[in-house]
């Protein structure tokens, strides 16, 4: 089946770039996910891209889809403090059901 | 715009009871609908998928006696977790896909379960 796969701690200092990583196998999903998660709360989505693309910028958030390596990345630009949450990234299975495909998490620690 | 309320954000029960979870898509109609558990400190993991009207299709290895799942309207899914034991005690998480899903899929703010 499908495997996504990300690094689960990154520490940045405030004011700094956050690149968060994400790498899967299934090369056919077509709609790939970046969702933000906070302390007892439930999924934010934060961006997404199509398969046919390679980049896409939404504000601070600069999302890179290497889809020969099947690599997805997130890229957060003037990193706060409030950005400190888990991010986790998903593919949209393949089939009628859709289901997502969720990596582990990433746990983004944002100093100040 | 794609708003979904869930309920209750948390409930503790005895042992034994049975707990129900409300999954609302307040302005769009879900479609589909699916149901997470999560472990702390861990991803999501996929319990089921249910489709307005027909039963739902159960992950491998989550009991369907056990977690019981409604999907009678297209705004609403309830998952009811019946006889309840410590080991239950998790965070469920529902998410509702409209159709066509072009902009991903929208979560509700989750449940933390504590079985006493």
């Amino acid at each position: 089946g499908e495997d996504v796969e990300q690094s689960l701690f990154l520490s940045v200092r405030e004011g700094d770039s956050s690149v968060i990583n994400c790498t899967y196998t299934d090369s056919s999903s077509t709609y790939l996910y970046w969702y933000k998660q906070e302390p007892g709360a439930g999924l934010q989505l934060l961006t997404y891209i199509f398969s046919n693309m390679d980049m896409k910028q939404d504000q601070r958030l600069t999302v890179l889809l290497n889809k020969k390596d099947k690599h997805l990345s997130l890229r957060i630009a003037d990193t706060q403090t409030g950005d400190s949450a888990i991010y986790f990234c998903a593919l949209r299975g393949t089939g009628n059901t859709g289901k997502l495909i969720f990596g582990q998490g990433t746990t983004l620690q944002v100093k100040p | 715009g794609a708003v979904v309320s869930q309920h209750p954000s948390w409930v503790i029960c005895k042992s034994g009871t049975s707990v129900k979870i409300e999954c609302r898509s307040l302005d769009f109609q879900a479609t589909t609908m699916f149901w997470y558990r999560q472990f702390p400190k861990q991803s999501l993991m996929l319990m089921a998928t249910s489709n307005e009207g027909s039963k739902a299709t159960y992950e491998q290895g989550v009991e369907k006696d056990k977690f019981l799942i409604n999907h009678a309207s297209l705004t609403l899914s309830t998952l009811t977790v019946t006889s309840a034991h410590p080991e239950d005690s998790s965070f469920y998480i529902c998410s509702a896909r409209a159709s066509p899903a072009l902009y991903g899929y929208t979560f509700g703010s989750g449940t933390r379960l504590t079985v006493v």
